[in-house]
């Protein structure tokens, strides 16, 4: 079973509509998650962090079950300027960031 | 305040050359590390780099070597380069003191090796 493992999508959503991922994970020993979102062809930028059961931040909102081992990331209110991939990264403690392969969304007019 | 820089944006190699990347953390960190993203994938670990040490290695070959100057800096190199080797090389930074440590990223040398 891999790290961490993602929907790789594409999800097609129109503005304004409401849209969740979810990332699962192997190792229970992780302690706290990060979201971080990657435009096309650009670097991964810190959205969340993620060290109890959620975060919220505006219209992003990130919920853990740490029974089942799956992390979310739920968006309200889409953007077009939420196009992007959101990758999911479990931390460990290890001083490697494991990252899943991510979710591609497109955000319709 | 500035962000992870790196340099070159670009680089076109053919087989069997050797590769070197520059990477200057942001302000206030001591730790950098790279990461590979070939497409279509999330980015991979190679290596990091604290007070001029490798202190944790990904699953990558030899020919992949980094070094870390005194002022944080970084550098990868990639030798006798393979077709695929062509990815995204990212370079992270980071500071021990900060809250998990978390990683920011510089915007990436694209390598394209023909």
């Amino acid at each position: 079973r891999k790290e961490v493992e993602q929907d790789p999508g594409p999800f097609n959503v129109p503005e304004g509509a409401t849209v969740a991922f979810n990332c699962t994970y192997s190792n229970s020993a992780s302690q706290s998650f990060f979201w971080y979102r990657q435009d096309c062809r650009k670097e991964p930028k810190l959205l969340m962090s993620v060290y109890s059961s959620g975060n919220e931040d505006g219209r992003f909102t990130a919920q853990l079950n740490r029974a089942s081992q799956y992390i979310s990331l739920l968006i309200r209110d889409s953007k077009l300027s939420d196009s992007a991939t959101y990758l999911c990264v479990p931390y460990t403690g290890r001083r490697a960031l494991t990252f899943g392969s991510g979710t591609r969304l497109q955000v319709q007019p | 305040d500035a962000g992870v820089t790196q340099s070159p944006t670009h680089l076109i190699k053919t087989r069997g050359q050797q590769v070197t990347l520059r990477c200057s953390p942001k302000s206030g960190h001591d730790t950098v590390s790279w990461y590979q993203q070939a497409l279509g994938q999330g980015p991979q670990f190679i290596f990091q780099y604290y007070e001029e040490e490798e202190r944790q290695r990904g699953n990558f070959p030899d020919r992949f070597s980094g070094h870390q100057f005194p002022n944080y800096s970084s550098e990868l190199n990639v030798n006798a380069l393979l077709l695929g080797d062509s990815a995204l090389y990212l370079c992270a930074s980071s500071s021990p003191g900060t809250h998990q440590e978390t990683q920011y990223f510089g915007p990436g040398t694209r390598l394209l090796v023909l």
